[in-house]
């Protein structure tokens, strides 16, 4: 079954610093989806990046790139330069092509907050 | 503008008594589906739908209610809220994948969310 691991409840980390998300994941699908969503704190969700399975290069979405080692299922998201505005809560999720009915599983979260 | 709307926002209900939220999308999405976010626990699927009348159960059906009548719309029903069911909703639509084109997994575009307190 597919499983999102995300073990990082809180980061904190100043303003102009990059930082680190870690997300692990398990799939037996050999195709599917790895992404990044934002939840400021108005709630709404908003896509920040996105790795497919057979993409042969990391993921990049200006200051966000994605650091997806295959082999270790992992799928960290970088943010560089960071800013105040980028606290917020992070959520790693994954979509398999061919199994789990096409279902967008999700992690329980990273909260960010960013410092001046 | 393509996008997933959701309403009410906001919801305050008493315990029993039947509500709906709305959600619709305008990018002839096949699949769509329903979420609930708690603390600590992430995102977990409510229901979600392939296409018009094919519905099926997420990871917490108990308590809710869907239906897929028209390819846009997908209306979650609370039968019997409980105070349980307080939580924030969303409504999420996505192509399906393989049929639009295979080997690239979309992603979905999420509502703006539903917060329900049931008291």
């Amino acid at each position: 079954a597919q499983k999102i691991t995300q073990t990082q409840p809180g980061m904190f980390v100043q303003e102009k610093e990059a930082v680190t998300l870690d997300c692990t994941y398990d799939t037996s699908d050999p195709s599917y989806g790895l992404f990044w969503y934002k939840q400021p704190s108005s709630g709404e969700m908003i896509f920040l990046i996105y790795q497919g399975s057979y993409d042969q290069q990391n993921a990049t979405e200006g200051r966000y790139s994605l650091n997806f080692q295959k082999a270790r299922k992992s799928a960290n998201l970088v943010i560089s330069a960071s800013q105040l505005g980028d606290s917020a809560m992070y959520f790693c999720a994954m979509r398999e092509e061919n199994t789990g009915f096409q279902k967008l599983v999700f992690g329980t979260g990273t909260r960010l907050l960013v410092s001046p | 503008e393509a996008q997933v709307t959701q309403n009410p926002r906001y919801l305050i209900t008493v315990t029993g008594k039947k509500l709906t939220v709305t959600c619709s999308q305008n990018m002839n999405h096949e699949y769509m589906s329903w979420y609930r976010q708690d603390p600590g626990l992430g995102l977990r699927q409510i229901y979600y739908s392939m296409n018009v009348e094919v519905t099926d159960k997420g990871d917490v059906p108990e308590g809710y209610k869907v239906s897929r009548k028209e390819k846009r719309n997908f209306p979650l029903i609370l039968e019997s809220p409980s105070p349980n069911q307080t939580s924030l909703y969303f409504c999420a639509s996505s192509l399906a994948t393989q049929v639009a084109n295979p080997g690239r997994v979309y992603g979905y575009t999420f509502g703006s969310g539903t917060r329900l307190t049931v008291v």
